[in-house]
């Protein structure tokens, strides 16, 4: 069964702090693995797009990794500030005759000064 | 332009309306997208245009029916709905190539906030 799974489900931090979202995935045959940023009440907006030979990809303060072996994603914010409040969602595409596309439940990310 | 643009950004309806929701991108993508989304949920997909016909339709109720005017435009005509209806509707596209790219992004607009009283 093709699923993704975001971890954690929230997470406060402080500003200026850095931190780590987890995206683990069982989707097959894997295509791509995104990064959506989300604000409450608003579209989402694409932060990274990696496909199966991408191990990395930074965007400003954020940097996405995969382990294609593991099927293990995660999204690393540097530096944070309180506009990266926002749900973080991971999206994964299959490529089986079309496009499947399987959204994770996403982290709500809560950045306090 | 790498913009996506919805209309309206809020509707408040009956359950014995009609209404549509309008979705824009001059991206020249080839696929768009319906998306449901609840609070606090990830986007569900309704629908996927892809060049100007519809692709993929995911047993979404009859009372939404979308319609692909051409391969800018996407509209999702609304007829008696539910409240549990009400959601935050959102509208992607992507390049949409007839066979599907590895690195094919979709973009979503702000979304139309749907309330059914």
């Amino acid at each position: 069964k093709n699923q993704v799974e975001q971890s954690p489900q929230s997470l406060i931090i402080l500003e200026g702090k850095n931190c780590t979202l987890q995206c683990n995935y069982t989707v097959s045959p894997f295509s791509n693995l995104r990064w959506y940023k989300q604000d409450t009440g608003r579209g989402p907006v694409s932060l990274t797009i990696m496909t199966f030979s991408e191990n990395t990809k930074s965007n400003g303060r954020y940097t996405a990794t995969l382990d294609a072996d593991t099927k293990q994603s995660s999204l690393h914010i540097t530096a944070s500030q309180l506009s990266d409040s926002a749900s973080y969602i991971c999206v994964v595409s299959a490529t089986a005759g079309g496009f499947k596309t399987i959204f994770g439940a996403g982290t709500r990310l809560f950045v306090k000064a | 332009d790498t913009e996506v643009t919805q209309t309206p950004k809020h509707l408040v309806m009956g359950m014995t309306n009609k209404k549509s929701l309008k979705c824009e991108q001059h991206m020249g993508h080839r696929a768009m997208y319906w998306y449901k989304q609840k609070a606090k949920k990830p986007p569900e997909l309704m629908f996927v245009y892809s060049y100007e016909k519809l692709s993929i339709n995911e047993s979404v109720p009859s009372r939404f029916s979308p319609e692909c005017p051409n391969s800018s435009l996407l509209n999702l005509h609304l007829h008696a709905l539910q409240p549990e209806d009400s959601a935050l509707y959102l509208c992607a596209s992507s390049q949409g190539a007839r066979r599907a790219s590895r690195t094919d992004t979709q973009y979503f607009g702000p979304g139309t906030r749907l309330t059914v009283l």
